[in-house]
């Protein structure tokens, strides 16, 4: 069975923190994605990797930096975590070449 | 990317089909219908995809009509657990990576 973890389930930072978010998933799969998802906003692409130490910016990259250092993890970092940062984050990973993503549970940040 | 629409809530009663449809006038030739749902505060879910052709799979069935402008989403016996909101997606590509990019949303309420 297909499997994508996310290092936490809730996490409470404050503003000025720096937040380090981990994905793992388990699937030897070449592309690696982070989305924000915020109500009547939908699903917002920040960062992709489609190979170890790749990185694309997506749609919402500022503010936000992401690490691949191995292929089956994929960290975002807030760098210095603001208020506007609170939401839902969601891993995705996908095979090379196909079109299917398998996504995590999802992280719930609030930033104070 | 085509743009897709989709009611933005839907009923169904448990034990019954659920019929979701989807307009994606837009849709270019080469690009993919694919459902994935999202159950309350969890992540994403695939559920399936198709082209020209009906599809299949053990979750569902996806009707694509000839003209491809427009699909339904079959749940052939749904159950409360089917509750959840349905995303209607049409393939986004960045290089390497398949970004997707999910809309509002049908809000699927399955009643006993």
């Amino acid at each position: 069975d297909v499997k994508v973890t996310q290092s936490s389930r809730y996490l409470v930072k404050r503003t000025g923190e720096k937040v380090f978010l981990e994905c793992v998933q388990d699937m030897d799969h070449e592309n690696m994605f982070w989305y924000r998802q915020d109500p009547g906003l939908g699903l917002r692409l920040i960062y992709f990797s489609y190979d170890v130490k790749m990185k694309e910016k997506g749609d919402i990259p500022e503010g936000y930096s992401v690490s691949r250092e191995k292929k089956e993890r994929f960290s975002l970092i807030l760098e210095s975590a603001s208020t506007n940062q609170t939401s839902m984050y969601l891993c995705a990973s996908s095979r090379q070449g196909t079109e299917t993503q398998y996504f995590g549970p999802g992280t719930r940040l609030l930033v104070l | 990317d085509a743009k897709t629409t989709q009611p933005p809530s839907m009923d169904c009663a448990e034990g019954r089909a659920a019929n979701l449809p989807c307009n994606h006038s837009t849709i270019s030739g080469n690009e993919y219908v694919y459902w994935y749902r999202q159950i309350h505060s969890q992540g994403p879910q695939y559920i399936i995809h198709g082209l020209k052709n009906n599809e299949t799979n053990e979750m569902a069935s996806l009707i694509i009509t000839e003209d491809r402008k427009s699909s339904t989403l079959i749940l052939p016996h749904a159950t409360l657990r089917d509750t959840a909101v349905y995303y209607c997606i049409v393939r986004g590509s960045i290089q390497g990576a398949q970004k997707l990019v999910f809309g509002q949303g049908t809000r699927l309420t399955i009643n006993p």
